[in-house]
């Protein structure tokens, strides 16, 4: 397994375009987390899942926002109207459940909105 | 909401120089990640601390988590230029999400 996988790696769209990225996890973790981050920041928690339930979601995440991971592997993040304050890094990590809940990031997806 | 400060917020040191970051909170944690992020890249765990007062050595990084579980640092001997990233510390407290500090961008000239 070579790790957290995110595609795409970049992505430039106009507003108000549909954006959806994807992750795919280390196999065996059955947790799956989405971060944003901005320049000069550290990453903000988005979204949480647990195998295919999503457990929790922050107040960041807006109504174009939404998130799924039908199967309990891979995951998949849309972004509904893009705006220019949605230009962000998109990080996806994984992690075992307890007692071990070391998350592992992927390289990320580079989101500028035009 | 938990909050993680980082500190200094940015270094910029010679190569061989020691260097120490630090991160606080004032809430408790039951386990704190250390990560070093390059630019356009994700985040790397580099190492995980749970007990109070724990000491990890990686190399030559020293992490250490305070005895109340509230903060930790992370202590570098003679820096490299290959140190050069954004060292991230997060917290977790029971099973909840892990929660992010804003960094220390390290830069290590040759």
């Amino acid at each position: 397994d070579t790790g957290v996988s995110q595609d795409p790696r970049h992505k430039i769209t106009k507003r108000g375009q549909n954006v959806t990225f994807r992750c795919d996890p280390i196999s065996e973790h059955n947790r799956l987390y989405w971060y944003r981050q901005t320049l000069g920041q550290g990453p903000e928690f988005l979204t949480y899942f647990q195998n295919e339930a999503q457990l929790e979601k922050s107040r960041l995440l807006s109504d174009r926002f939404s998130a799924e991971r039908p199967k309990g592997s891979f995951s998949t993040l849309e972004i509904q109207r893009t705006e220019q304050g949605d230009s962000a890094m998109y990080l996806c990590a994984s992690s075992l459940g307890a007692p071990t809940p070391e998350a592992f990031f992927g390289q990320g997806t580079r989101l500028t909105v035009v | 909401t938990q909050l993680l400060e980082q500190s200094p917020q940015f270094l910029s040191i010679q190569e061989g120089e020691n260097l120490t970051v630090y991160c606080n909170s004032s809430s408790v944690f039951s386990s704190l990640q250390w990560y070093r992020q390059e630019p356009g890249e994700g985040p790397v765990l580099l190492v995980t601390v749970v007990t109070g007062g724990e000491v990890k050595k990686l190399k030559r990084l020293t992490f250490q988590f305070g005895d109340a579980r509230k903060d930790s640092s992370l202590h570098i001997t003679a820096a490299q230029p290959g140190d050069t990233g954004l060292y991230l510390c997060a917290g977790r407290s029971g099973y909840s999400t892990l929660t992010f500090g804003k960094g220390t961008m390290l830069l290590v000239s040759p």
